[in-house]
């Protein structure tokens, strides 16, 4: 089945530590994004890539870190500089270029202890 | 600045019950529409989506919206809920035409369904 794994679907953290939340697609789309979801904020952009080995900053990167090393591939780094990194965390991909339709992957809950 | 409203955080109504959910957005050019629903720990689905043509759009699961440019509104609608529609529902903007293609998402409505 073609489609987004998202992996650990539930991770925890010691503050001071980086975690890396793992997206892959066999979707065989061009675009991928993270976005992260807070209760009753919807979702807000992270990271988003269009193509392998470039990725653009979204509206809340600070403390994140990406790559983009393989088309299928694009994981999320969250790093001990994010100082509220508990949340649910979105992957999403998209086909081609410009608006079209996001289609998300199941999301890793990071909970810092 | 694009920008998505939601204005109703929380509704609840009976099963079989008609639905209408909220959703007006501001945008300086012909938007791109969506509305996602979301079960709860899950990543979001698509219900239906507005490019162009016929303002009456259907989606999956019985679910329509009408776009209303003089509005600026493209609301959810349902003409008998099921109890199986209690979830988050999130209506999304973005641009066309090959720009990049971010979506500006709602805060979401938190649907409940009364047996």
């Amino acid at each position: 089945d073609g489609g987004i794994t998202q992996s650990p679907k539930y991770l925890f953290r010691k503050e001071g530590q980086n975690v890396t939340l793992s997206c892959e697609q066999n979707l065989n789309h061009d675009a991928m994004y993270w976005y992260r979801q807070d209760p009753g904020q919807g979702l807000r952009l992270i990271y988003y890539s269009q193509i392998v080995n470039d990725f653009q900053k979204g509206d809340i990167a600070e403390g994140y870190s990406v790559s983009r090393e393989k088309k299928e591939s694009f994981p999320l780094t969250v790093t001990s500089a994010q100082k509220n990194p508990t949340a649910f965390y979105l992957c999403a991909t998209q086909q081609g270029t410009g608006a079209n339709v996001l289609t998300f992957g199941a999301g890793s809950r990071l909970t810092v202890l | 600045a694009q920008s998505v409203t939601q204005p109703d955080i929380h509704i609840t109504v009976s099963e079989g019950a008609s639905l209408e959910l909220r959703c007006n957005y501001s945008y300086g050019a012909t938007p791109y529409l969506f509305w996602y629903v979301q079960s709860p720990g899950q990543g979001l689905q698509l219900l239906l989506k507005y490019f162009s043509g016929d303002t009456l759009v259907q989606g999956i699961k019985g679910f329509e919206a009408e776009f209303k440019r003089s509005q600026s509104s493209f609301n959810l609608r349902k003409p008998s809920v099921h109890w199986s529609d209690a979830a988050e529902y999130f209506c999304a903007v973005g641009a066309g035409g090959g720009s990049q293609g971010n979506l500006i998402f709602g805060k979401g409505t938190k649907l409940s369904v009364k047996p």
